[in-house]
């Protein structure tokens, strides 16, 4: 069955710090991995689009990671402001256009 | 502002209704995709048209239908509404059906309350 599954569920950060987000996935045939922001009640906004062959791309202070071995990702946010607060989706694609969401990681930034 | 746009914002009806969502893609794009986020859960992918016709169906009921106009203009239909059909419901559209570098714009969602 394909799953996408996120963790944490939710985070609490320090404005400034940095945090990582993690992605692992069990989807086949795999093409593609996204990671979208979702504020509270609005619709997601693509952060990076990432193929198989993509290890890692960067959205300026959010970068992600790739490792289609292991089937895992992470979304690495750096400098973190209060407008980071949001809900971080991973979604992964297949080869027959389907999309996977996952639950998402509820991120709280605190000054 | 991702060009999508979505109407009505917010709905409140009562079991058994009938209610009808709208959305207009961007400009451009002839993809339509229909999303339903419950409370606390994820996106559940509804249904995909494609230039008027539809072209991927996901765990859509079958009280729910959904079309797309000859002005690219979508709507999706809910009938005989539960009180779980509760959920923000988001229009997204892309400029062609999908594929690998394909972004889909998501609207601001039309949050749906039964009662």
């Amino acid at each position: 069955k394909n799953q996408v599954e996120q963790s944490p569920q939710s985070l609490i950060i320090l404005e400034g710090k940095n945090c990582t987000l993690q992605c692992n996935y069990t989807v086949s045939p795999f093409s593609n991995l996204r990671w979208y922001k979702q504020d509270t009640g609005r619709g997601p906004v693509s952060l990076t689009i990432m193929t198989f062959s993509e290890n890692t791309k960067s959205n300026g202070r959010y970068t992600a990671t790739l490792d289609a071995d292991t089937k895992q990702s992470s979304l690495h946010i750096t400098a973190s402001q209060l407008s980071d607060s949001a809900s971080y989706i991973c979604v992964v694609g297949t080869r027959t256009d389907k999309l996977i969401f996952g639950t998402g990681t509820r991120l709280q930034v605190f000054p | 502002d991702s060009g999508v746009t979505q109407t009505p914002k917010h709905l409140i009806t009562a079991t058994g209704q009938r209610v009808t969502l709208r959305c207009s893609p961007r400009s451009g794009d002839l993809s339509v995709y229909w999303y339903q986020q419950s409370l606390d859960q994820g996106l559940q992918f509804l249904i995909q048209y494609y230039n008027g016709e539809e072209r991927a169906k996901g765990n859509i009921l079958e009280r729910f239908s959904a079309q797309q106009f000859p002005d690219l203009h979508s709507e999706l239909n809910l009938s005989s509404l539960e009180l779980g059909d509760s959920a923000l419901y988001f229009c997204a559209s892309s400029v062609g059906v999908q594929s690998l570098y394909n972004e889909q714009f998501f609207g601001p969602g039309t949050r749906l309350t039964v009662l």
